[in-house]
């Protein structure tokens, strides 16, 4: 069955680099694209980027400048870095796929707190 | 980019009463396929977060069909009938019209 498993370290502080692996399973992501969403505690949900089936990526103008998000088909895996990490960057951070024209799959999240 | 609007933070309702939430689109969310570019999402503390509709109206497999998606253009509205307790929870519109996709603020059903 689909499964998406998101990964990372749960404390960054604040200047330097995130990097996040979502895991995949259940279908191929050379066939769908995966997204990625966070949400601030108490708050609403932001969409980050998505990387499609083809390898190509779109993201959140507002974040465009700091956010990175890459694949590895044979593992079944995609990264996302954001550099210059804040404050206001603590969230939950959640992938999902892309299906059609909606998300049918989100995992469960990884939070993420930016503090020194 | 498009702006999304559930007007009601909260909305506070009664087991087996009908619930109606709305998203408000800054633009049209039709695109020239016919379809509306509209979904719906529901949280839930400790669940993965689980799509309800699609292109405005359409059912995802599974969801029960006392969820009714229904709008058009920039006026879209979710509708739970005879509410159970496994729906209150935080209710999320998304548009995937154009990047960046964006979600409404969404709205919270509380037990009253």
């Amino acid at each position: 069955q689909v499964q998406l498993k998101e990964s990372g370290p749960g404390l960054v502080k604040p200047s330097l680099t995130l990097s996040l692996t979502c895991t995949v399973s259940g279908f191929s992501l050379s066939s769908y694209g995966v997204i990625w969403v966070r949400q601030p505690p108490g708050k609403g949900l932001e969409w980050m980027g998505v990387i499609w089936g083809n390898g190509n990526t779109n993201y959140n103008s507002a974040l465009k400048s700091r956010l990175s998000i890459s694949r590895d088909t044979s593992k079944s895996q995609v990264f996302l870095k954001m550099n210059n990490l804040q404050t206001e960057d603590t969230a939950m951070y959640f992938c999902a796929r892309s299906y059609s024209s909606y998300m049918d799959y989100w995992g469960q999240g990884v939070m993420v707190t930016v503090s020194s | 980019q498009i702006m999304l609007t559930q007007q009601a933070e909260s909305l506070w309702i009664s087991p087996g009463e009908r619930v109606s939430i709305t998203c408000r689109a800054s633009q049209s969310l039709l695109y020239t396929d016919g379809k509306h570019y509209l979904s719906w999402y529901q949280q839930r503390p400790g669940q993965t977060t689980k799509a309800l509709i699609y292109h405005a109206s359409v059912r995802t497999d599974g969801v029960p069909t006392r969820f009714i998606g229904s709008g058009s253009g920039t006026e879209f509205t979710l509708s739970i009938e005879h509410v159970q307790p496994e729906d209150f929870a935080i209710y999320y519109c998304l548009q995937t019209l154009k990047s960046p996709y964006t979600f409404g603020a969404g709205t919270k059903l509380e037990l009253k």
